[in-house]
């Protein structure tokens, strides 16, 4: 298995302009997981889904922040829009069964920078 | 809000020594306590995890306690390789009410050959 798969691993883009990182969770897995990662507030869980489903968006930071998941293969984190705040590295993981007791496998991370 | 503390955030140890990282978290509900090593530009790495009916558990060199009364848990690497050298983090999880995960601030390890 190639593993939970992330893009673009880096994007870099101007204040005001829309986002979208994508993320590929390993195949079976049920529970998908955005987590953000800065140096000011080390990892955060963003939102989760199981099955497809939002389950958790308490994480997201603000409206312009929303995620999707229209398929079990296929996840995306959309930032409408960007502020140069926004710039961190955001993982995707994913993990099956009951999720929170099951091993989370993390992407490679997409490193977004707002200017 | 509920937290997670983690000691310390720096630690330097001499290769072949033993190193301890500790955390303490503030969410009594919370029973699933996972390990997480990042290398520098790298994704974390699941690298052993502990779940509240147990008070330990090893893996190799590595191992992890719990005390739930304390709410505390710590992660033991013995015999340590310039390799172990990253930022490891604790978290501590819950499924009561739905999914929550709460991470340390990272404890950045330099093992010096």
């Amino acid at each position: 298995d190639a593993g939970v798969i992330q893009s673009p691993r880096h994007e870099v883009t101007e204040m005001g302009q829309e986002v979208t990182l994508r993320c590929k969770p390993i195949s079976g897995h049920d529970y998908l997981f955005w987590y953000r990662q800065t140096m000011m507030r080390g990892l955060e869980l963003l939102i989760y889904f199981n099955n497809n489903v939002p389950i958790d968006d308490s994480g997201m930071p603000e409206d312009r922040f929303s995620a999707k998941m229209p398929n079990a293969s296929f996840s995306t984190l959309k930032i409408q829009p960007s502020e140069p705040r926004d710039s961190a590295v955001y993982f995707c993981a994913s993990s099956s069964g009951t999720g929170g007791t099951d091993t989370q496998y993390f992407g490679p991370g997409t490193r977004l920078t707002v200017l | 809000g509920e937290n997670v503390e983690q000691h310390p955030s720096t630690l330097s140890v001499q290769e072949g020594d033993s190193a301890v990282i500790k955390c303490t978290y503030s969410d009594s509900a919370s029973n699933y306590f996972p390990w997480y090593k990042q290398e520098l530009g790298k994704r974390p790495q699941l690298i052993i995890d502990i779940r509240s009916n147990v008070g330990e558990k090893k893996d190799q060199r590595i191992a992890v306690t719990l005390n739930k009364t304390a709410k505390h848990f710590s992660l033991h690497i013995t015999e340590t390789q310039p390799e172990d050298s990253a930022v490891y983090f604790c978290a501590a999880s819950r499924w009561a009410g739905g999914f929550k995960t709460i991470f340390g601030a990272g404890t950045r390890l330099f093992v010096k050959a």
